[in-house]
Parts: structure tokens; sequence; C-alpha cells
């Protein structure tokens, strides 16, 4: 019940193009849902996260689109450019405090961009 | 914003040694941190939940006596892989939750450890 999943594993994608990753959670408590972006060799970055309670945030090139009755959410990468070349994680957890922040990650996706 | 540092970035070691890895919080305070390990092109896994001042609270199949940890003050958790073997070999990343009024709900992930046992 604590499984998120995410697909696809690997994406290509042209530049200027969008990048959709979708993920999809099976434990209803889960209140925080947040993207990250890791370059090789790094720690995960945030991108953009999202609660329950609203359907879509934006910020800049990324939004997320939640849908809670499918239990469902995705990351758009709008104009997406070479330098976004890297692996997403969506994650989820209980809640941001204390040890219910402990997040479960997605499987990751691969995203190429290409000239 | 709120960083993260770890240290080393980068260790090899031999079979059968151990190896202490830090996590600190540069310029916030968190009374929780948590422990990660990342195999290559694989996602991250939850070792372990730290909380300042108590016992670490380490997920199913995560060996405490192997896997050390301490978090003995607001700004510093240590991990040590105690006798190391090479599946022991990793990327391993911690994370800071914020805490007071500039940092609540802030959580940062630091730059990783990478360990590579011989």
């Amino acid at each position: 019940q604590q499984q998120v999943k995410q697909s696809p594993q690997s994406l290509i994608v042209q530049k200027g193009g969008i990048s959709i990753i979708n993920c999809a959670y099976e434990n209803t408590a889960f209140d925080y849902f947040p993207w990250y972006q890791q370059f090789p060799g790094k720690g995960p970055a945030l991108l953009i996260a999202i609660r329950p309670d609203v359907s879509e945030k934006k910020e800049g090139r990324f939004t997320i689109s939640f849908n809670k009755s499918a239990k469902q959410f995705s990351l758009h990468i709008m104009d997406s450019q070479p330098g976004d070349s890297a692996t997403y994680f969506c994650a989820a957890s209980l809640a941001l405090t204390g040890t219910a922040s402990k997040l479960t990650f997605g499987t990751g996706t691969r995203l190429q961009v290409t000239l | 914003g709120a960083v993260v540092s770890q240290h080393p970035s980068w260790v090899i070691c031999k079979s059968g040694t151990s190896v202490k890895i830090e996590c600190r919080s540069l310029d916030f305070q968190a009374t929780t941190m948590f422990w990660y390990r990342q195999f290559p092109k694989q996602s991250l896994m939850l070792m372990a939940t730290s909380n300042e001042g108590s016992k670490a609270t380490y997920e199913q199949g995560v060996e405490k006596d192997k896997f050390l940890i301490n978090h003995a003050s607001l700004t510093l958790s240590t991990l040590t892989v105690t006798s190391a073997h090479p599946e022991d070999s990793s990327f391993y990343i911690c994370s800071a939750l914020g805490q007071g009024a500039a940092w609540a709900n802030v959580l940062t992930f630091g730059a990783g450890s990478r360990l590579t046992v011989l």
C-alpha cells in the first residue's frame, strides 16, 4: 500500500516539446506529492510539489496535475530543453511534518531532450 | 535556501572496515533526518528515520547493527556502515526536515555519498 508506480521508465522528447511523466499511488493517506529532479552523481532536487486539495499547480515550465479520485498525478514539462535531461522521481508522504515526512519514491523516469 | 551537506562525497574502503558518513544541515536545525540508499539506475529506498536525541527507526529489512545511525545534534546525523562488504557499495543520500518558523516543512536533500567497498 506504500507503493508509488511511475511511468514511463524512459522518455525521449525533442527540444521544445512537452514531457509528461505519470505516477499512481495506493495509499489514500498520502498528503504530499513532490517531484524531484536528479542528475548523475547528485542528490535529488525538489522541482515542484502539490497537496491533494488542489488539482493543478504550475511553476514556470513545470506543472503538476493531480487526480485524487484516480489516485494519480503527473508532471508536465513544457518547452523541454536539453538541460532538463535528467532522472525524475515522483514521491509521496503522509505529511510534511516530523517522521511522517518520510518519502516513498517512484521508480524514476530518465528523460532525454534531444536537439 | 536550506543546504544539507554530506561528507565524504565519495569513499572507497576495504571489505570488513567501517565507514562513517556525515549529514549536516548548514543553516537550519533539523529534528528529523532521513537516510536513503540508491543503487545504480534505481530509485531511492528509505533506510531509516533519524530523530535528534533518540534511536533511529529502521525500515523493514535494514540491519540496524550494520547501519548505525546517530543524530546527536539538531544539525548533524551520521550513518556508519560497519564491516562493509562489496554489496554495501551504493549511493547514500540524506535529507533533513527543517524546524522553526523559517524552515518548517522544508525538506532538503544532500548531494549524496558514494561508497565503494573493494
